[in-house]
């Protein structure tokens, strides 16, 4: 996997957009970005994934560098809800025993009403 | 429902008795991990599968194993469980594991305390 930096943690106010740094400097050419989160006492969940260009879904947008070293998770209007740990992962393609996953720390969002 | 069902939610045990943590999906998927969370470290693969009878090691397989004989059921055996293992576990699953387009399902976790 790309080895992924994200800053401990970051503050957001209810109602406002929040961006969430990721650096992939050692991400090669063929690694998608995806992107989880764990909120308290559960499992992580998927948030969103791309490869090249910009992607949105109902959750967030991601928007990922033109060089690939760095993605930026996008939540539009952030909610108490939105309260979790974001991890950034590097995904290689072709599975198999490459098909290891290191989630990382992550970045633990804290929203404020 | 799609679900990764986990059990137990908790358990507490003492060194070196056996225990098997219970891992089931009801997706038909093929690909099926374990992982530990410890404070400070994240997420680690512990063991994989991509498919009944495959199994393979993660990052930190010391002290576990597993088993894959039905597709829907992986579970996580510790045969002499020690302190260091006092954790929280995650099983996940993905249709193919091959696929980067492909998601993760995580289960609900699984808080172990070995005395």
């Amino acid at each position: 996997d790309a080895k992924t930096t994200q800053p401990n943690s970051m503050e957001s106010n209810e109602e406002e957009p929040v961006h969430l740094p990721c650096n992939h400097s050692t991400i090669s050419g063929t690694d998608y970005i995806h992107w989880y989160r764990q909120l308290p006492s559960q499992g992580p969940e998927y948030v969103i994934h791309g490869l090249t260009s910009n992607v949105n879904n109902r959750m967030a947008s991601l928007a990922i560098a033109e060089d690939r070293k760095s993605s930026t998770l996008i939540l539009h209007r952030a909610t108490l809800r939105d309260a979790a740990v974001y991890y950034c992962i590097g995904m290689k393609d072709g599975g198999g025993s490459n098909y290891k996953l290191t989630f990382g720390k992550g970045t633990l969002l804290t929203v404020n009403p | 429902e799609a679900q990764v069902t986990q059990n137990p939610r908790y358990l507490i045990t003492v060194t070196g008795k056996k225990l098997t943590v219970t891992c089931s999906q009801n997706m038909n998927h093929e690909y099926m991990s374990w992982y530990r969370q410890d404070p400070g470290l994240g997420l680690r693969q512990i063991y994989y599968s991509m498919n009944v009878e495959v199994t393979d090691k993660g990052d930190v397989p010391e002290g576990y194993k597993v088993s894959r004989k039905e597709k829907r059921n992986f579970p996580l055996i510790l045969e002499s469980p020690s302190p260091n293992q006092t954790s929280l576990y995650f099983c996940a699953s993905s249709p193919t594991g091959i696929g980067i387009n492909e998601k993760l399902f995580f289960g609900s976790g699984t808080q172990l305390s070995v005395l």
